[in-house]
């Protein structure tokens, strides 16, 4: 299967501090890119959808100015939460779909463990 | 609103039997199933993925979509325990992919 890569898997940072989260398609060019955070034992809980070179769709209750989205290419993406607070710490997983329409799988990455501290 | 509906479990089944996970979804115009299992503190990776009404086998993995009853579910034959994870449904309409809250299996030896 296609290889989508986040990078960092885990950080640690003081709270009020800016975090980003890399999110890669190393074999694929990928027209959609989306954003997950999952709190422990709870789902994956979509945040936002970014597509490349426009600007990210949020779901409802999902601060945009906090959790900036950029989507600068067809194979990189990057989530930064801006002035974090421990509130935001969670498994933030990105994953990319193959171009294309509905019939198109979603590739994961590894998931980036923040914690604010 | 877009939902995706699964029994949260946990659902636990003795090695060897089958495992039977269902799941639910609301948007009619849904064209692509998938599921995905999930270890704790890990990414989900993909199972299986089926656009067709009826079976999709695959291994020990058989997927069954009733488009008409808005209706996926996954069977694992043989379980094992490395089965024991969480389960998600995704469903997707034109890239808009929603996950379900999961199933968590658990095999017991």
């Amino acid at each position: 299967g296609a290889v989508v890569s986040q990078h960092p898997s885990r950080v640690i940072c003081k709270s009020g501090t800016s975090v980003k989260i890399e999110c890669r398609s190393l074999d694929f060019q990928a027209t959609t890119m989306f954003w997950y955070r999952q709190f422990p034992k709870k789902s994956l809980m979509l945040m936002a959808t970014s597509n490349e070179g426009s600007k990210a769709t949020y779901e409802q209750g999902v601060e945009k100015d906090k959790f900036l989205i950029n989507h600068a290419s067809l194979t990189l993406s990057t989530l930064t939460v801006t002035s974090a607070h421990p509130e935001d710490s969670s498994f933030y997983i990105c994953s990319a779909s193959l171009m294309g329409g509905g019939n198109t799988e979603a590739f994961f990455g590894q998931g980036t463990r923040l914690t604010v501290v | 609103q877009k939902e995706v509906e699964q029994n949260s479990g946990p659902l636990s089944v003795p090695e060897g039997a089958i495992a039977s996970l269902n799941c639910t979804y609301s948007d009619r115009g849904s064209q692509s199933f998938f599921w995905y299992r999930q270890y704790s503190g890990k990414s989900p990776e993909l199972i299986m993925f089926i656009y067709s009404n009826g079976d999709k086998e695959d291994g020990r993995f058989t997927a069954q979509l009733n488009k008409a009853s808005q209706y996926v579910s996954l069977l694992i034959r043989d379980s094992q325990p490395s089965d024991s994870a969480t389960y998600l449904c995704a469903v997707n309409n034109n890239n808009d992919m929603r996950f379900g809250a999961g199933t968590r299996l658990t095999v017991k030896p």
